[in-house]
């Protein structure tokens, strides 16, 4: 079946460096990707998403990279702010018909140090 | 425009008991889902709602759970009888036919099992 992991469940970076997420993916692929941000207590956060027929997207300090061939997905965040620690979810749409179905990672737990 | 609302946002009841949990998507929004998202771990999808009609349940534990959008707008999701794995955030979600993929997200129920 479809699974989606990390390669990293912690990451600690200092303030005003770029962090990258890591994610790897199984299966066939998914025509979706998205970023999500979770902070304590909250609901997930959409950060940024991509579909399956694009390489990059860039939105505001952040960046996502898929590279199909290998089956992985990246979140660049640059400038990291004490603001962007949280946990960090991809997921993946593989619903097919089932349209919205996502399917998520365990996530990685982004630290920033001021 | 405000968010997703969920109601309560905790609740602790002894195994064998039953809860429900109430959910008021955005403004608009004719798709639903509700989540169970573990300690440590990435939501999983239970069910997916258009309009009041289930587009998928397939992971929904049927014998214990159910879930209701009788006029397609709010929903409730209950578990009778709970049991202490049943321990987790509850999570709703909405989106959009017009909106895509992505799916909003409110706060969440914490719910314990002792």
């Amino acid at each position: 079946g479809e699974s989606v992991g990390l390669h990293l469940p912690t990451l600690s970076v200092q303030e005003g460096d770029n962090s990258i997420i890591n994610c790897a993916y199984s299966n066939s692929a998914s025509d979706y990707f998205i970023w999500y941000k979770q902070e304590s207590g909250k609901g997930p956060q959409f950060i940024i998403d991509i579909r399956s027929n694009m390489d990059k997207r860039q939105g505001q300090r952040v960046t996502v990279l898929l590279n199909k061939t290998v089956k992985h997905l990246s979140l660049q965040i640059a400038a990291t702010q004490p603001g962007d620690s949280a946990v960090y979810f991809c997921a993946g749409d593989w619903g097919g018909t089932s349209y919205g179905k996502l399917t998520f990672g365990q996530g990685t737990i982004l630290t920033v140090h001021p | 425009e405000a968010g997703v609302a969920q109601s309560p946002r905790y609740k602790i009841i002894e195994k064998r008991q039953s809860v429900a949990f109430w959910c008021n998507p955005i403004s608009g929004h004719a798709t639903l889902y509700w989540y169970q998202q573990i300690l440590g771990q990435g939501p999983k999808l239970l069910i997916q709602f258009q309009n009041n009609g289930v587009v998928d349940d397939s992971q929904l534990p049927k014998d214990r759970f159910s879930a209701e959008r009788l006029k397609g707008v709010d929903s409730t999701l209950k578990i009778q009888p709970a049991k202490l794995e049943d321990s987790a955030v509850y999570l709703c979600a909405s989106s959009s036919l017009a909106g895509g993929n992505e799916q909003y997200f409110g706060p969440g129920t914490r719910l314990t099992v002792t």
